[in-house]
């Protein structure tokens, strides 16, 4: 079973459909994080949590909002599904080890298609 | 905001052949990591090299160096005997000013690598 779990793997839905993107992780990192991947634009940065109680918004955090319900589940949500919010989504883990920050563990992404 | 800047979109290398990809990237961390990622078809984001900003000489891992200046904030990616299997996107990362004092990875757009038989 793979350390970064990511559900649902691939999502379809219309304009202004609440999704939410589940991510749990098996590998006991404080630190969880949500990117967004568009072509040519990489991956951007979402939101991530540094542990429970930590959440903090990335570069393009507008229109999704996250959760942190356990330090092994971190879930990110669109309240209102718009087609521009049309990519594939990673979660990642890090471990805390103090600075600096180290490698990322990446869920296998979950593709969401909004028409 | 740092950036991380990978200036070509898509590269080609024919089998067997050494191909370099290229990242400029731009920190104000003085102890830092920076890391290359592969994604195949999969979509898989794999972790393909790694190095400590602090360390003077290069990573290596196979087939896989890099070629970091520090001084200019170039850490490039060398491939040598490339093979099918390296077909991928690649993506170099750096590290950014995050709350409470650590950092968050920011990532460039990545090369698209093509490896012709």
């Amino acid at each position: 079973d793979a350390d970064v779990t990511q559900t649902p793997r691939n999502r379809i839905t219309k304009t202004g459909k609440r999704i939410m993107l589940e991510c749990s992780q098996t590998k006991g990192h404080d630190r969880m994080y949500w990117y967004r991947q568009d072509p040519g634009l990489g991956l951007r940065l979402i939101y991530y949590s540094f542990d429970v109680k930590d959440i903090n918004k990335g570069e393009i955090s507008d229109g999704y909002s996250v959760s942190r319900q356990a330090q092994a589940k971190f879930s990110l949500s669109l309240e209102s599904a718009i087609p521009n919010q049309t990519a594939l989504y990673f979660c990642a883990t890090s471990v805390h080890s103090g600075s600096p920050t180290g490698e990322l563990f990446f869920g296998e992404g979950s593709r969401l298609t909004v028409l | 905001a740092q950036t991380v800047t990978q200036s070509q979109p898509e590269m080609s290398v024919q089998e067997a052949e050494t191909v370099t990809l290229s990242c400029t990237y731009d920190t104000s961390e003085s102890d830092y990591y920076l890391f290359w990622y592969k994604q195949p078809p999969s979509r898989q984001m794999i972790l393909v090299i790694r190095q400590e900003a602090y360390k003077q000489q290069n990573a290596t891992e196979n087939r896989f160096s890099v070629n970091f200046q520090k001084a200019a904030k170039s850490f490039s990616l060398k491939i040598s005997d490339s093979q099918l299997g390296d077909a991928a996107m690649y993506f170099c990362a750096s590290p950014t000013p995050a709350q409470g004092g650590s950092e968050k990875l920011v990532f460039g757009k990545g090369t698209k690598l093509t490896v012709n038989p």
